[in-house]
């Protein structure tokens, strides 16, 4: 049971390049979760997958678009990198929709530097 | 605008003693609050929660108290061990029945544990 994974864990693109991040869940979550983390920011949501099929904008959103491809994977992609999306890059998984009291659990992250 | 605020970016304790972390919100729909705990390169994870229906919550040597009228909650690790060295989160969210809940977090708060 490995959880939540994440690859790769560190990439560098060159600003206008295009990538996705890979995330996968083993613990049969139905919601999904991409955040960035930036110094002094927190976490903050990008987009989320309440369950298998349907995907919703988090707070910061711009720049990013997400496939739940199916109930295990939830891809984050970058279509043209910019330097302001150098972050570290986490994805959870959740287990109940409409269950406050369930936690969100957290894959290793994905370290992206723009140039 | 930042709607759960950790106001201490750094806090140093000696072992054995008592740790205090802090977090303020804003948003009075928010009804369930978590902490969640990061080691360099790893992901946050989950370490203790509270609904806004208590005041208190605790498992073994943390304690999360709520005071909702002051929009406030805490921390409380006793005795502080240099393990428990790591960044904290606060993070919140505002349930809202047969959706996905969405987490707000704080700006987190660096615990040093010394000898």
């Amino acid at each position: 049971n490995a959880g939540v994974t994440q690859t790769p864990k560190f990439q560098v693109l060159k600003t206008g390049q295009s990538m996705t991040l890979q995330c996968a869940q083993d613990m049969n979550h139905n919601s999904m979760y991409w955040y960035r983390q930036d110094p002094g920011m927190g976490l903050r949501l990008i987009y989320y997958s309440a369950s298998e099929g349907t995907t919703d904008k988090g707070e910061v959103p711009n720049g990013y678009n997400v496939s739940r491809l199916n109930k295990r994977e939830f891809s984050l992609r970058l279509e043209s990198a910019a330097p302001s999306q150098t972050s570290v890059y986490f994805c959870a998984s959740r287990n109940h929709v409409g269950q406050p009291t369930d936690t969100q659990y957290f894959g290793p992250g994905t370290r992206l530097t723009v140039l | 605008d930042q709607q759960v605020k950790q106001n201490s970016p750094s806090l140093s304790v000696q072992e054995g003693r008592i740790s205090i972390l802090n977090c303020d919100y804003t948003n009075s729909m928010f009804d369930y609050f978590l902490w969640y705990k990061k080691y360099p390169a790893e992901g946050p994870t989950f370490l203790i929660s509270i609904s806004s229906i208590k005041d208190k919550n605790e498992d073994g040597r943390f304690t999360v108290f709520l005071n909702k009228s002051a929009k406030h909650l805490s921390l409380h690790i006793v005795p502080s061990q240099p393990g428990d060295s790591a960044v904290y989160f606060c993070a919140a969210s505002a349930f809202r029945g047969g959706t996905a809940s969405k987490l707000t977090f704080g700006t987190g708060t660096r615990l040093q544990v010394t000898l």
